[in-house]
């Protein structure tokens, strides 16, 4: 069984911390996803990455940053940490589609989520 | 716009009540894909099924069957004989060439299910 790992459950921050999420995947999966959960929104993409050090935008990527140095951890950056991003983050993993292209419609695999409140 | 909606926020039955999640999805692509994920309450979104569009056959599972229809855009879910363990917040994805394969969730649906 594949395993995401989220270093956190629950995470109390200040405001205008440099906050770190790091997660850590088991399976050698190629992509890594950063969502955060808000209700009535859904999940929403931040950054995503297909490969060691390559990272993308996805939707909602301003105020946040990414690190991959190594194939399995995908870290989540909030560089000066903000109120409006008390939220519930989640990560997950996934191969590749099978013509590898970088992003992927294989089933996504996720951590349990890290609850994190900025105060 | 909405690309993916789950119209139905919360439901809650009794035990053994078949209950129907209902998503409408809307694209532009001839190529995508849906998915549903169950999120119980420990927290972890689990994977449930992926369709492709150029397959409309209807799927079951044991208790668990889903109805996608394009010429409705809507990949329905349904669940036979509800049981508590079945309580969760269910999200409906969906993922288009166009946007290189990006995911995008609707809001989720949480459902009850009372013994």
């Amino acid at each position: 069984d594949v395993k995401v790992t989220q270093s956190s459950r629950y995470l109390v921050k200040r405001t205008g911390e440099k906050v770190f999420l790091e997660c850590v995947q088991d399976m050698d999966h190629e992509n890594m996803f950063w969502y955060r959960q808000d209700p009535g929104l859904g999940l929403r993409l931040i950054y995503f990455s297909y490969d060691v050090k390559m990272k993308e935008k996805g939707d909602i990527p301003e105020g946040y940053s990414v690190s991959r140095e190594k194939k399995e951890r995908f870290s989540l950056i909030l560089e000066s940490a903000s109120t409006n991003q008390t939220s519930m983050y989640l990560c997950a993993s996934s191969l590749p589609n099978a013509r590898g292209s970088a992003l992927s419609n294989q089933p996504q695999h996720f951590g349990d989520g890290t609850r994190l409140s900025i105060l | 716009a909405q690309k993916v909606t789950q119209a139905q926020t919360e439901i809650s039955v009794v035990e053994k009540e078949d209950v129907t999640l209902d998503c409408v999805y809307e694209t532009r692509d001839t190529t995508y894909y849906l998915f549903w994920y169950k999120q119980p309450p420990s927290g972890e979104l689990v994977f449930l099924i992926r369709r492709n569009s150029f397959d409309e056959q209807n799927e079951i599972s044991g208790r668990y069957s889903w109805n996608f229809q394009k010429s409705t855009s809507s990949f329905n879910f349904t669940i036979t004989a509800s049981q508590v363990v079945d309580s969760a917040v269910y999200f409906c994805a969906l993922s288009e060439v166009f946007r290189g394969f990006k995911t995008i969730f609707g809001a989720g649906t949480r459902l009850f299910v009372k013994a």
